[in-house]
């Protein structure tokens, strides 16, 4: 079936310092999400993003964050400067369509951030 | 606001036995529930998804049936193995997913 995939699998870097997760979403599909899983927790969203620009994002979505798809490459997050508290993995999902009833969103296999 | 909430936090059972986890929803917009599977260290990925009432709908020996008058999508099994012991979220999507706390299932031998 259809993949998404995330590279790195896992990242590890030193608090304060700028971190670029990147996603390959599924070749058609048009929208594409930012979720976050601290160890244990839930799974939270973080972001969605469509045609260039970021549709709606969470509380957890802080200034730090940044999102963007340059000229249909990867699908990036950007955190600059990390905290501590971003430690997490960080899932990346795309789907094919939007305002989303029924639409199924694929999800990567997730980046393990650590933060020292 | 909109909600999913699932009642279990950890169902423990015995390889076998049926399974049953709760899931209630709250929305202002159509109703479209799923269920999602996350297995350790791996992606959430669809189990099931519905959008018609009282409509039973089954994949890999899951089922669901969305009853829209008690705002509920519980996932049921006849019968538990091993290799369903994972994390499943109840979860509904309006352009973007809301998912609940989540259920960890373990089935034991």
């Amino acid at each position: 079936g259809p993949k998404v995939l995330q590279i790195p699998s896992h990242q590890i870097i030193d608090m304060g310092q700028m971190v670029t997760l990147n996603c390959d979403p599924v070749s058609n599909h048009l929208y594409f999400y930012w979720y976050k899983q601290i160890l244990g927790q839930q799974m939270e969203f973080l972001v969605n993003f469509y045609n260039g620009k970021v549709m709606e994002k969470s509380k957890l979505f802080k200034d730090q964050f940044s999102v963007e798809r340059p000229d249909g490459s990867y699908f990036t997050l950007k955190i600059q400067p990390t905290a501590l508290e971003d430690s997490a993995v960080y899932f990346c999902a795309s789907s094919p369509l939007g305002l989303g009833v029924y639409a199924e969103q694929f999800f990567g296999p997730g980046t393990r951030l650590t933060v020292l | 606001g909109d909600s999913v909430t699932q009642t279990e936090g950890l169902v423990t059972l015995t390889e076998g036995l049926p399974v049953m986890l709760n899931c209630t929803y709250q929305t202002a917009y159509s109703t479209f529930l799923f269920w999602y599977v996350q297995h350790l260290n791996e992606a959430p990925k669809l189990l099931l998804k519905s959008s018609t009432d009282n409509k039973r709908t089954e994949h890999q020996g899951f089922h669901a049936t969305l009853h829209k008058s008690s705002s509920s999508f519980h996932l049921q099994k006849s019968s538990a193995q091993l290799s369903d012991s994972a994390l499943y979220y109840c979860a509904y999507n309006n352009n973007r997913i809301f998912f609940g706390d989540g259920t960890q299932l373990v089935v034991k031998p």
